[in-house]
């Protein structure tokens, strides 16, 4: 069964502070990896995509990849009331399937 | 990014008929969507993935006969719900990914379609 872990969470920062989410995965050959965001009522929103090993930075958000660890995680700098939302973790297993393992995603609460 | 589509945004149906949900990709063509259902407070679940021309792959537990699946087209895939019940009661929301290219895939979501069924 190749799966998706994340914390359970919740996780509260207060405005300004760098919030840390991080998830791991148990499919080795596993070569792409997705940070979506999601508001309360509302879709999943793709936020960051990594598919090589170290850090890839997009204005706040850094996403970082240790295919050795096989853990991938997310750092959102200066974090804003308005990133308050669950961030799903989600990997593509390796092989033919087309689909996305997705983790169970955290609360983020970013109080002001 | 990439953008899609979804319709309606919300229905409310009555027990016992068929609803019809629609969903697209705006300016990319996409060989395989993905339907999900979410209940309140619960995480995604994957109910099946549709390729363009073909049948679709439904996951376990998922009746075929129930959400009947059409992707007719690069840019369409539909999902009706046969004979809708209370329990169907939930956020639909589909999901598309572009044609297969390098090593970039990436899976764009619709905004869902939120299904009552009274």
């Amino acid at each position: 069964q190749k799966e998706v872990e994340q914390n359970s969470g919740p996780l509260s920062v207060p405005e300004g502070a760098i919030a840390s989410l991080n998830c791991t995965y148990s499919d080795r050959g596993s070569q792409s990896f997705f940070w979506y965001r999601q508001y309360s009522g509302k879709s999943p929103e793709l936020i960051m995509s990594i598919y090589s090993n170290g850090d890839k930075e997009d204005g706040r958000f850094t996403a970082q990849l240790n295919k050795a660890s096989q853990y991938v995680s997310l750092l959102i700098r200066d974090s804003q009331p308005s990133d308050s939302a669950t961030y799903l973790c989600a990997g593509k297993p390796q092989g033919g399937s087309e689909k996305l393992v997705f983790g169970k995603g955290m609360k983020l609460t970013v109080n002001p | 990014g990439a953008v899609v589509s979804q319709h309606p945004s919300w229905v409310i149906c009555k027990s016992g008929t068929s609803v019809k949900i629609e969903c697209r990709s705006l300016d990319f063509q996409a060989t395989t969507m993905f339907w999900y259902r979410q209940f309140p407070k619960q995480s995604l679940m994957l109910m099946a993935t549709s390729n363009e021309g073909s049948k679709a792959t439904y996951e376990q537990g998922v009746e075929k006969d129930k959400f009947l699946i059409n992707h007719a087209s690069l840019t369409l895939s539909t999902l009706t719900v046969t004979s809708a019940h209370p329990e169907d009661s939930s956020f639909y929301i589909c999901s598309a990914r572009s044609l297969p290219g390098l090593e970039v895939y990436e899976q764009y979501f619709g905004p869902g379609t939120r299904l009552t069924v009274t």
